[in-house]
């Protein structure tokens, strides 16, 4: 069965780090593009970055550039965000998301259940 | 960047109703169109890629068209099942925008 599932998520401080994991299995991992997705309470969904399926390009949405990073471990079929200088607007629920293929950019296919993050003092 | 957006933000129809839903690019993106549906409470489901290639396992009813700018979802005959909002999102490049949604709703 194809699946993803984060991890990660909480409770921290404005100004804090948090890293979330998603792990995925039923495909090889390393053939597809994976994503990052947010979507804050009651608001709509939002691109936040992805990491290609072939070689090491990462793309990021404005609002975390320099904030934020991705990273993949094709070896543990796991990818990563890893998140510094948390804001209140980075509240959300994130999901990890699987391209169509290889491709930085395509359609996304696979969800997974997302991992809530809350940003508060 | 390019902005998504959708039409209308609302709306409620009845059972067996054929419903259309908007989504305009403030460029053209070709085909690079895809939609997603969303219950309440529930993870985004894809539906819809490539503007009209319906996903693996979703219903007939549904289907999309368009190309460039203009591009439509339509539900043939809606179903209770498809109370949702939906999604339109561009991926012909980075950022890979989302439409603000379409709540769907049962008269």
């Amino acid at each position: 069965e194809v699946q993803l599932v984060e991890s990660g998520g909480g409770l921290v401080q404005p100004g804090g780090s948090l890293t979330l994991s998603c792990a995925a299995s039923g495909f090889t991992f390393s053939n597809y593009a994976m994503s990052w997705v947010r979507q804050a309470p009651g608001k709509g969904l939002e691109w936040v970055s992805t990491f290609s399926g072939s070689g090491t390009s990462t793309y990021y949405a404005d609002s975390v550039q320099g904030r934020f990073t991705v990273s993949r471990d094709n070896s543990k079929n796991t990818l990563f965000l890893q998140m510094n200088s948390l804001r209140a607007e980075d509240s959300a629920v994130y999901y990890c998301a699987r391209e169509r293929s290889h491709a930085p950019t395509d359609a996304f296919e696979i969800w997974g259940q997302g991992t809530m993050v809350t940003v508060s003092s | 960047d390019i902005q998504m957006t959708q039409s209308p933000s609302s709306l409620s129809a009845s059972v067996g109703d054929r419903v259309t839903i908007t989504c305009r690019a403030s460029q053209g993106i070709s085909n690079y169109l895809a939609w997603y549906q969303q219950k309440p409470g529930k993870v985004p489901k894809p539906l819809i890629y490539a503007a009209s290639s319906l996903q693996s396992g979703v219903p007939s009813r549904f289907s999309g068209s368009g190309s460039g700018t203009d591009f439509t979802l339509t539900i043939s005959s809606l179903q209770p099942e498809d109370v949702a909002t939906y999604y339109c999102q561009k991926y012909n490049s980075v950022p890979l925008t989302f439409g603000g949604g379409t709540k769907v709703e049962i008269k």
